[in-house]
C-alpha cells in the first residue's frame, strides 16, 4: 500500500495546548497537504506545502516538510475545542495537475475544555 | 472559495438496488473529479479518476461494473452503486480541482450509505 502513516493515532488535550501530529509517506512528492474531517463530514483543505519548501504557517497552522525523510508535521498553536476533528496528510504524486491523493491514516485530535 | 456540492448527503438502500451519488462543482469547472470511499475511523481510499468525456480510471480492486461512473460535464460526475449489498455500506466522499490547478482539491461534504 502507498498510503502514508500518521502518528499519533489520536492526541487529546487540553484547549490552549499545541498539537502536533505527524506524517510519514513513500513515494516521492509534488506537494503535500493537510486536511481536516470533522465527525461523519467532508474534507476541509488546511495548507499545502510544496516539495521544494521547508516550512510554511498560516494562521496557528505550521507545517514542516523533509523530504529526505519523507516526513511531515502539522503543529496546531493555541488550540480550541473547536480543532476537535481527524486530521489528515495527503501526498500528490510527481505528476500532472489532477494527480490523485495519497491520504494517511489520520490522527483524531481532541480537544478538551 | 471552490465549492463541490455532493448529494445525497445520506442514503438508506434495500440490498440489490442501485444508489446514484451527484458530485458537483458550483462555481469552478473540473475536468477530473475523485471518488473515495471511507470505512468508520479509517482514511480515505481512493476507488476511481473520473475524467470528464472519457472513461473513469479505476483503482485496483475496484469493481467498475460496480461502481459505475459517469462525467458527462465539467461540473457533474456521478457514482451508482449497483446491486448494492451490505457490505458497500461506507462513506462516500469526491473530491475536484479547479481546471488551474492551483492550491488545494475542494471535497464535497460525502454521502453515508447504508445497505440494509
Amino acid at each position: 500500500s502507498q498510503q502514508g502513516e500518521e502518528d499519533p493515532q489520536a492526541l487529546s488535550i487540553q484547549e490552549g495546548e499545541n498539537a502536533t501530529m505527524n506524517c510519514s509517506y513513500k513515494t516521492s512528492i509534488n506537494n503535500l497537504q493537510w486536511y481536516r474531517q470533522n465527525s461523519g463530514r467532508g474534507l476541509v483543505h488546511l495548507i499545502l506545502i510544496r516539495s521544494n519548501e521547508r516550512e510554511k504557517h498560516s494562521g496557528r497552522l505550521r507545517v514542516t516538510l523533509d523530504t529526505s525523510k519523507k516526513s511531515s508535521s502539522l503543529l496546531i498553536t493555541a488550540s480550541r475545542a473547536a480543532d476537535t476533528a481527524s486530521y489528515f496528510c495527503a501526498t500528490a504524486a510527481l505528476r500532472g495537475t489532477a494527480s490523485k491523493l495519497t491520504f494517511g491514516t489520520g490522527t483524531r485530535l481532541q480537544v478538551t475544555l | 472559495g471552490a465549492v463541490v456540492s455532493q448529494h445525497p448527503s445520506w442514503v438508506i438502500c434495500k440490498s440489490g438496488t442501485s444508489v446514484k451519488i451527484e458530485c458537483r462543482s458550483l462555481d469552478f469547472q473540473a475536468t477530473t473529479m475523485f471518488w473515495y470511499r471511507q470505512f468508520p475511523k479509517q482514511s480515505l481510499m481512493l476507488m476511481a479518476t473520473s475524467n470528464e468525456g472519457s472513461k473513469a480510471t479505476y483503482e485496483q480492486g475496484v469493481e467498475k461494473d460496480k461502481f459505475l461512473i459517469n462525467h458527462a460535464s465539467l461540473t457533474l460526475s456521478t457514482l451508482t452503486v449497483t446491486s448494492a449489498h451490505p457490505e458497500d455500506s461506507s462513506f462516500y466522499i469526491c473530491s475536484a480541482r479547479d481546471r488551474a490547478g492551483v492550491g488545494g482539491y475542494t471535497f464535497g461534504s460525502g454521502t453515508r450509505l447504508t445497505v440494509v
